[in-house]
């Protein structure tokens, strides 16, 4: 299953409300998940089963979408949150991730 | 705390071999499944390998599938991969992930370790 966001960059400023999308080749019902990757660092579980955010991560962050097209909103952004993000299909082997979106300060 | 602790990348000829561990604490591992993803430099995440709580089930990319063994030990609470025939396009930071599971049914990664590197070139 291939794994497709856009853009591939996002420029944007601290309070802007920001939207990633994530489109699936095929039907992955709701087994996406949305991680957040730094410079140098780990990837982090943001959000998983689409829309439920992950015990710990600020509620400015919200995932939605079934089957083929997703999204993850950021809704008033911070400046923590520049960063990289991928979406994750855990609907069938072998696990994909799409490219990335590297959010970037305006 | 989940912690997730690799080891063992190094520099390493093409063709050769080389054994990444990671040691995890700070949850029951063998109620857990376990993979391995890499991300080579300047690039995106690529998912490696999974294998089931139990360590009965494996899967593979098919990058690596012949070339690379996932296996893990749960009275050591630890996950390992033999990664053989080693290419220059394997050279990557290898990240260790934990995964719930429920019978048959794998779920996302939850938990990342903070990853190792390995380099093939000579």
């Amino acid at each position: 299953i291939q794994m497709t966001q856009s853009p591939s960059t996002l420029s944007a400023s601290v309070g802007d409300r920001v939207t990633i999308t994530c489109r699936a080749s095929q039907s992955i019902s709701s087994w996406l998940a949305w991680h957040q990757q730094k410079p140098g660092k780990a990837p982090n579980l943001l959000i998983y089963k689409a829309s439920s955010l992950e015990s710990g991560v600020p509620s400015r962050f919200s995932g939605s979408g079934s089957g083929t097209e997703f999204t993850l909103t950021i809704s008033s952004l911070q400046p923590d949150d520049f960063a990289t993000y991928y979406c994750q299909q855990y609907s069938s082997y072998p696990y994909t991730f799409g490219q990335g979106t590297k959010l970037e300060i305006k | 705390e989940v912690q997730l602790v690799e080891s063992g990348g190094n520099l390493v000829q093409p063709g050769g071999s080389m054994r990444l561990s990671c040691a995890a604490s700070g949850f029951t591992f063998s109620n857990y499944a376990m993979s391995w993803v890499r991300q080579a430099p300047g690039k995106g995440l690529e998912w490696v390998s999974t294998i089931s709580d139990s360590g009965g089930s494996t899967y593979y990319a098919d990058s690596v599938k012949g070339r690379f063994t996932i296996s893990r030990d749960n009275s050591k609470n630890t996950l390992y991969v033999q990664m053989n025939s080693l290419r220059a396009e394997d050279t990557a930071v290898y990240y260790c992930a934990k995964v719930p599971q429920t019978g048959h049914v794998y779920y996302q990664i939850d938990s990342w370790g903070q990853g190792t590197l390995v380099t093939v070139s000579s």
